[in-house]
């Protein structure tokens, strides 16, 4: 059963518009949602993160939305450059055990 | 000021041999993770050490797969009698506090060891 889900699985955006991508999840025990950047033949790198106890949260041209009730959260790239062109993943912590549930991914490609 | 290392960065076995994975963390980091990443799929948790104590391996896959953090820095995964289906990236992780991933201690990622088994 996939504890995170991750939609679309892949998106295609031109150069200066916004980017989303959305995640679910079910379990109320993870308690801090953070996205990871990953470019080909690189780890993962954290992006971006958010508690659920706000509903947004803004980096740079990254912007976290949170909605605790649907158990929804996206993340939006706002101005998106070519350089942005990797892979997304949202992903779920839980608050009682140091374990990082991650989504499938989504790969992002920004035509210039 | 060097990230998490991992080596080797390639690995090729066949079918049935035994295969080790280094991972060097972040010096300091008390917290360590493995995570299977196979292609175009998110990172699959394996397990995790605090310090030397290995604290959940819920997610290895089978008994062939054995992690070890002797010291409490450098880690090894061993996969034993590989088989096709082990053919992966194998990422390691640490993070600075002992909750890691959370918000006061980010995870780390090294760049994978990618296993191919034929």
């Amino acid at each position: 059963q996939q504890q995170v889900k991750q939609s679309p699985q892949s998106l295609i955006v031109q150069k200066g518009g916004i980017s989303i991508i959305n995640c679910a999840y079910e379990n109320t025990a993870f308690d801090y949602f953070p996205w990871y950047q990953q470019f080909p033949g690189k780890g993962p790198a954290l992006l971006i993160a958010i508690r659920p106890d706000v509903s947004e949260k803004k980096e740079g041209r990254f912007t976290i939305s949170f909605n605790k009730s649907a158990k929804q959260f996206s993340l939006h790239i706002m101005d998106s450059q070519p350089g942005d062109s990797a892979t997304y993943f949202c992903a779920a912590v839980y608050s009682s055990a140091s374990k990082i549930i991650f989504g499938s991914g989504t790969r992002l490609s920004i035509r210039p | 000021g060097a990230g998490v290392s991992q080596s080797p960065r390639y690995k090729v076995a066949k079918r049935g041999q035994d295969v080790a994975l280094r991972c060097d963390p972040i010096s300091g980091h008390v917290s360590l993770f493995w995570y299977q990443q196979a292609l175009g799929q998110g990172p699959e948790f394996l397990t995790y050490f605090q310090n030397e104590a290995q604290l959940d391996k819920s997610g290895l896959p089978s008994d062939r797969f054995f992690a070890e953090r002797p010291e409490g820095s450098v880690s090894t995964l061993k996969i034993q009698r590989t088989q096709q289906e082990d053919s992966a990236v194998y990422l390691c992780a640490s993070s600075p506090g002992a909750t890691g991933g959370r918000y006061n201690s980010p995870l780390h990622f090294g760049n994978g060891t990618r296993l191919t088994v034929t």
